[in-house]
């Protein structure tokens, strides 16, 4: 079945610490986003990419790093530099921009600094 | 600038009708779209309504849209305990999906 894979479903960070989330999709889909939750706060849009080797800032993308070398992996690092990580992590991906079929997520990775 | 706004609670008997309310803000948004999410899990797809659409129906599911105010609805018949979740309208600002803040919809016996 086709889908969007994040791993690991849980992690925890210790301070000074980089680390990195997956996000994986076999939906052939071209563009891949990342969002942070936080209670009461809503989809929070970190980075997003529309193409291999592409990727552009959204609106919180300081502290956070990301590559795109294959169309089905979106890695997100969260690095030393971003002083309150703890969240939870969401990746989706789209075909057509949305479209009828809107975009679909993962079941989400919850990040938890130590 | 703009937010997507939506009522961050609502509370509802079961067997009674849910309402959820969301303004969104980009009059020229082509979709609208509604997610579920269930507590510790990723957003569900649960409709979405066009825009030359006024209303959509999907079994227990109404979609309405009000373009000239903005406004779009989502209403749950016969909402049951298994429909308590927080739920998200959307709209796509350029190529980006923007979401509310999402409600929380309890459902009590």
């Amino acid at each position: 079945d086709g889908g969007i894979t994040q791993s690991p479903k849980y992690l925890f960070r210790k301070e000074g610490q980089n680390v990195t989330l997956s996000c994986e999709q076999n939906l052939n889909h071209d563009a891949m986003y990342w969002y942070r939750q936080d209670p009461g706060q809503g989809l929070r849009l970190i980075y997003y990419s529309q193409i291999v080797n592409d990727f552009q800032k959204g609106d919180i993308a300081e502290g956070y790093s990301v590559s795109r070398e294959k169309k089905e992996s979106f890695p997100l690092t969260v690095t030393s530099a971003q002083k309150n990580p703890t969240a939870f992590y969401l990746c989706a991906s789209t075909a057509l921009q949305g479209g009828r079929y809107g975009y679909t997520f993962g079941s989400g990775t919850r990040l938890t600094v130590v | 600038g703009e937010d997507v706004e939506q009522s961050l609670f609502l509370s509802v008997r079961e067997g009674d009708s849910s309402v959820i309310n969301c303004t969104y803000t980009d009059s020229s948004s082509t979709y609208l779209y509604w997610y579920k999410q269930e507590p510790g899990a990723g957003l569900q797809l649960l409709t979405y309504i066009f825009s030359n659409m006024d209303m959509k129906q999907d079994q227990r599911l109404t979609v309405l849209l009000n373009k000239k105010d903005k406004h779009l609805s989502l209403r749950i018949a016969d909402t049951q305990t298994g429909d308590s979740a927080i739920y998200f309208c959307a709209e796509v600002l350029g190529y980006i999906p923007t979401f509310g803040r999402g409600t929380s919809l309890i459902v009590h016996p």
